[in-house]
């Protein structure tokens, strides 16, 4: 009974290059939220998606960031052109409806040199 | 604007000592008040989810409580293996069912 799962844990990028995160929310679950967390930060909402549509892009740069959530597949957060300002641990999370508990993953923790 | 206030920023017990982890908040229609456990490196893991005043929920040595202001996270005789940052996250009202969240309490639980 897997949780939700993020890929890749770590990753490494130099300034200027895309990043792309993976999450695959728990089985069942439709509605997926990415959340940032930076160092003696709280965690900060980023995007709220259902399949196929964005419901809630608020707490997203409006540059250079996207997320998506197929109908097949994980949903992607996709970075472009990183800065070192964007190092930071990102979070996926899935609920069953909306308004349930979110159940996160293990986060990915990009670093940008 | 909601907002979600937590404190003490950091607890050091010994162990067996309990106490009282505090999250006030100001949302504008309170949809559920939710507390996480972050160890270092990991993921928040969900605990407890409380929905109006007056509610309790309790697990092992954990217990949640609300008012109409504020919630506690109340551990009793607490262990070395409760060390953890814990968080208070406020889902409130509108069409968005995005979480804001405290910035935690770090529990450092001494044998």
């Amino acid at each position: 009974n897997a949780g939700v799962m993020q890929n890749p844990r770590h990753l490494v990028r130099r300034r200027g290059q895309e990043a792309r995160l993976r999450c695959s929310p728990v089985k069942g679950h439709s509605h997926v939220y990415w959340y940032r967390q930076l160092p003696e930060e709280g965690l900060k909402f980023m995007v709220y998606l259902q399949k196929e549509n964005i419901i809630d892009e608020s707490g997203m740069p409006k540059e250079r960031f996207s997320a998506e959530f197929p109908k097949e597949g994980p949903s992607i957060l996709r970075i472009q052109q990183v800065v070192r300002g964007d190092s930071a641990a990102y979070f996926c999370a899935s609920s069953p409806t909306g308004w349930d508990e979110q159940y996160f993953g293990p986060g990915t923790r990009l670093t940008v040199t | 604007e909601d907002q979600v206030t937590q404190s003490p920023e950091a607890l050091r017990l010994q162990e067996g000592e309990s106490s009282s982890l505090n999250c006030s908040y100001t949302v504008s229609g309170l949809r559920g008040l939710f507390w996480y456990r972050q160890d270092p490196g990991k993921g928040p893991e969900f605990l407890f989810t409380l929905y109006s005043a007056g509610e309790e929920k309790e697990k092992e040595r954990l217990k949640a409580t609300l008012t109409k202001k504020e919630s506690f996270l109340h551990i009793t005789a607490p262990k070395p293996e409760d060390s953890a940052t814990y968080l208070c996250a406020v889902l409130g009202g509108g069409a968005t069912n995005k979480l804001i969240f405290g910035t935690g309490t770090l529990l450092a639980v001494q044998p």
